[in-house]
């Protein structure tokens, strides 16, 4: 079945540090990909997704090449803030029939930056 | 818009309990899902609704039921709540697009239940 493995934890950074978290993934067909971000005590919310090979997405400074050849798809920022502290949630989608697309998560990855 | 409700936002239970964890949407999506989330593990899904009046057993189905009432509503019930339910429940819901065929899910807020 399909599956994202995402690098593990915790992941802390200096403000205005380079932030790569690694993802890749396996999948039957040809999946969607997303980042979600969890903030403490919150629900996850979208980041970013991409839907293609080689769609590259883009939110709050944040961006992911979706890469087929690699089954890849790394969540990177120039400079991070410590606002950017959460947990960040790499997934695929794929069709599950009748119009609705399940997502498989990977374990989450949390970020803590420090001034 | 408030988008994702769920109620209650916390709850403690001892085994052998039953609850209801309810949800509701007013993006008026289609599809909709419960999650469990435990750490170390992501979210893994419960249980899904692809449209009102189906529902549709996800990874972790064991010990839950659910119920569509409508299509705003999803509801999720611990029958004999035991120990190994206690988690953070997430529910969400989302909209097919025709265009490309995916689209986001929008995630409640959770409920964090805790079961002595």
């Amino acid at each position: 079945g399909d599956s994202v493995t995402q690098m593990e934890g915790p992941v802390t950074l200096s403000e205005e540090a380079f932030l790569t978290i690694n993802c890749t993934y396996t999948a039957t067909g040809y999946p969607s990909l997303f980042w979600y971000v969890q903030y403490p005590g919150e629900g996850l919310q979208l980041l970013l997704k991409a839907t293609k090979a080689d769609d590259k997405g883009s939110n709050k400074g944040f961006e992911a090449t979706y890469r087929k050849e690699t089954t890849s798809f790394h969540l990177e920022k120039g400079s991070v803030q410590v606002s950017d502290s959460a947990v960040y949630f790499c997934a695929l989608s794929e069709d599950s029939g009748a119009g609705s697309y399940q997502l498989t998560f990977g374990k989450g990855t949390k970020l803590s930056v420090i001034p | 818009n408030a988008g994702v409700t769920q109620t209650p936002k916390f709850q403690v239970l001892k085994t052998g309990q039953s609850m209801t964890l309810q949800c509701a949407q007013d993006m008026n999506h289609n599809s909709m899902y419960w999650y469990r989330q435990d750490p170390g593990m992501g979210l893994r899904l419960i249980y899904y609704s692809a449209s009102e009046g189906t529902t549709d057993k996800g990874e972790v189905p064991n010990g839950y039921n659910v119920s569509r009432l409508n299509k705003r509503e999803f509801s999720l019930r611990l029958e004999s709540a035991a120990p190994s339910q206690t988690s953070v429940y997430f529910c969400a819901s989302s909209e097919w697009d025709s265009g490309w065929g995916n689209d986001e899910q929008y995630f409640g807020p959770g409920t964090r239940l805790t079961v002595t």
